[in-house]
């Protein structure tokens, strides 16, 4: 059974700080994706990582994933309130997607 | 619209009532996936169709819940017996087709409460 775990689970940072979110997962997969949900609403795809060592990139967010390490990374530049949502990371097994708890995260001034 | 529609947006019933949620995908997209979201959880995938090959049932938790599908359009979940750990928001996604390479287009889900 694929696992996905991230971490951490709750996040408070302040404005203008950097920090990463953490995706492991436990099979083999070459394909990840990460969602942003507000409260309430639906999941909005950030980013999808295709192969080892894939990076992308758009605005504060650049997302990357080591195949080998089972590893996705969401790097935050330089957060702004804006960004306060849960992001979550999920891993192709079949055709299902299998996701992780995600990551509340939270931007004060 | 041009997004996957779910509709109840808001449910609350009655333990032990039965309930159906409802999920229109996106024009021209064959395959239609249900899924579970437990509050402060990741999702949990439920059931999966395609086109007309029977649906993939593995993610459904019991055999109280069930879903159909009228060919590559409507799709309908039904809870039976409606339990209060059935309480969550049921999400839909469609995709172009089969291949894992299709990404999931979500809808803005049914938010279930069993009292």
């Amino acid at each position: 059974e694929l696992k996905v775990e991230q971490n951490p689970l709750f996040l408070s940072m302040q404005e203008g700080k950097n920090y990463t979110i953490y995706c492991n997962y436990s099979t083999t997969s070459d394909r990840l994706y990460w969602y942003r949900q507000d409260p309430g609403k639906s999941l909005e795809s950030l980013f999808v990582l295709l192969s080892n060592g894939a990076v992308k990139q758009e605005g504060r967010l650049m997302a990357s994933l080591d195949t080998k390490a089972r590893l996705s990374t969401l790097h935050i530049t330089a957060a702004v309130h804006d960004l306060s949502a849960t992001y979550f990371c999920a891993v192709v097994s079949g055709y299902a997607l299998n996701f992780g708890k995600g990551t509340s995260l939270l931007v004060t001034p | 619209g041009a997004g996957v529609s779910q509709s109840p947006s808001n449910k609350v019933t009655e333990k032990g009532k039965d309930v159906e949620l409802r999920c229109d995908p996106i024009s021209g997209h064959t395959a239609l996936y249900w899924y579970r979201q437990r509050l402060g959880q990741g999702l949990e995938f439920l059931i999966y169709f395609q086109g007309n090959s029977a649906p993939d049932k593995s993610g459904l938790p019991s055999d109280r819940f069930s879903a159909e599908r009228t060919g590559e359009s409507v799709s309908t979940l039904t809870i039976q017996r409606t339990q209060q750990e059935d309480s969550a928001v049921y999400l839909c996604a469609s995709s172009l087709g089969t291949s894992q390479y299709n990404e999931q287009f979500f809808g803005p889900g049914t938010r279930l409460t069993v009292l």
